[in-house]
């Protein structure tokens, strides 16, 4: 089974519009935490927000919003009057505790690829 | 700000071909990670060092090697290079192995074997 699971693998919209990209993610851990990165098309991630699984607060940072809810493992991101420069690539992805040594390792959702027409 | 760099944005090499992929960071950070993205599939990671000459499989290791002789370098070996191993590679590092620590990419190496 998929531990991040991004169902949506292509998105469209026109500009000024609002989009949701979702994110569900499977853990058995209790300590987690939980990543967005955006991928434009010059290739490099960039780190968007980190959120630990004891901090259920929905964070807001300009355009950006992302509301998790351990209830039904998701942590949706939502970009507000999106703009053509916030087309990319956008990753969830999940940091927990490993049986062998790679701690600190991501696992990555498939990705979504989010088009933003002017 | 961190600086990771890969040697290359685009290569191209025929089969069989021994080819080395470099990643350097500037950050002293104690972890570095080869991670591979295909369309469809995300990103999956190939090989994990947590210290210098430390390594440890991820989860798609097969037809790879790495090296890490110095503590800002990490690099990918392809020993025999194939066609299904025509990918995009991204290099990251981060500072510690604790559970929670933001990784921090390179602009990857678009590797097209022919």
């Amino acid at each position: 089974a998929q531990k991040v699971t991004q169902a949506q693998t292509e998105i469209s919209v026109v500009e000024k519009e609002d989009v949701t990209l979702d994110c569900v993610y499977e853990t058995r851990d209790t300590t987690y935490y939980l990543f967005w990165y955006k991928q434009p098309p010059s290739g490099e991630l960039v780190f968007l927000i980190r959120r630990n699984s004891f901090d259920e607060q929905n964070e807001i940072s300009g355009r950006y919003s992302w509301n998790f809810q351990k209830s039904t493992s998701s942590f949706n991101f939502t970009i507000t009057a999106s703009q053509v420069v916030d087309s990319a690539v956008y990753f969830c992805a999940l940091s927990e505790r490993r049986d062998t040594g790679a701690n600190s390792k991501l696992t990555f959702g498939k990705g979504i690829t989010l088009s933003v027409r002017p | 700000d961190v600086k990771v760099t890969q040697s290359s944005r685009y290569l191209v090499k025929r089969t069989g071909e021994k080819v080395f992929l470099e990643c350097v960071q500037d950050m002293d950070h104690e972890n570095m990670f080869w991670y591979r993205q295909d369309p469809g599939l995300g990103l999956r990671l190939i090989y994990f060092s947590y210290d210098v000459k430390m390594k440890e499989k991820g989860d798609i290791p097969e037809g790879y090697s790495v090296s890490r002789e110095k503590k800002e370098r990490f690099s990918l070996i392809l020993e025999s290079a194939s066609t299904n191993q025509t990918s995009m590679y991204l290099c990251a590092s981060s500072f510690s192995n604790r559970v929670g620590e933001k990784l921090f990419f390179g602009s990857g190496t678009q590797l097209s074997v022919l």
